[in-house]
């Protein structure tokens, strides 16, 4: 199986911040790598794909980079309703595996 | 686009629960489907696969043997036959939707639209 190791596994920050969410898999990937948020008691949402590919209808200040093993996901100028757990997930290889998430919470 | 899932609730370690999930505004047949699950306080979890017209399912080590995944094209609709349930199956239980496949190619690895999820608990 391949392991998605994600960090990290909690970051507290203010409105306005730059945050910055790290993926590693333990094998090459071929950028099958997807982020989602989620938020307690809702569906959790795609938000990128492909390693860099927005998904309609998200705001741009999010962002996605990385290639092989290594990703990063980025929020440039952090919402309110940005505060959320976000998760890293490989869709290379069955079983799908995901990263075991970062809570990001308000300074 | 919608996932709708029922049938979830509190049942007795070593027994059985049959989840569904009904889908609509899209053409359910096109795609695979998939379980996730989200144990209290911990990280989703990829429970189990089915393509697109029932050729293959797969199946997370930790339900293998116990757990079916079926799916109606005709009903748009898709299912989730958990027996030998035991405590650590308790979770949030999420339809997503997969791959869109046709009979030559796959594409779209990623999953969405997620249901919004129904509760098993297991608990004598």
């Amino acid at each position: 199986d391949i392991q998605m190791t994600q960090s990290p596994s909690s970051l507290s920050a203010s409105v306005g911040d730059r945050v910055t969410i790290t993926c590693q898999a333990s094998q090459n990937i071929n950028n099958y790598l997807n982020w989602y948020q989620h938020k307690p008691g809702r569906a959790p949402k795609l938000l990128i794909y492909d390693a860099s590919n927005l998904e309609t209808g998200v705001p741009s200040r999010f962002s996605g980079s990385g290639s092989g093993t290594d990703f990063t996901f980025t929020i440039s100028s952090l919402q309110p309703e940005d505060f959320a757990t976000y998760y890293c997930q490989q869709y290379d290889n069955i079983p799908v595996t995901f990263g075991q998430g970062t809570r990001l919470d308000i300074k | 686009v919608q996932l709708v899932e029922s049938g979830g609730g509190l049942v007795k370690p070593g027994g059985s629960l049959r989840l569904s999930c009904a889908a609509s505004g899209f053409t359910f047949s096109d795609y695979n489907f998939n379980w996730v699950r989200q144990a209290p306080g911990k990280g989703l979890e990829w429970v189990s696969t089915i393509s697109s017209s029932s050729n293959y399912m797969f199946y997370a080590d930790s339900v293998r043997g116990r757990f079916t995944v079926s799916r109606d094209n005709a009903k748009n609709s898709l299912y989730l036959q958990m027996n030998s349930l035991r405590a650590e199956d308790t979770a949030v239980y999420y339809c997503v939707r997969g791959k869109y496949c046709t009979n030559t190619y796959c594409s779209r690895r990623w999953f969405d639209p997620w249901g919004q999820g129904t509760l098993v608990t297991v608990s004598s």
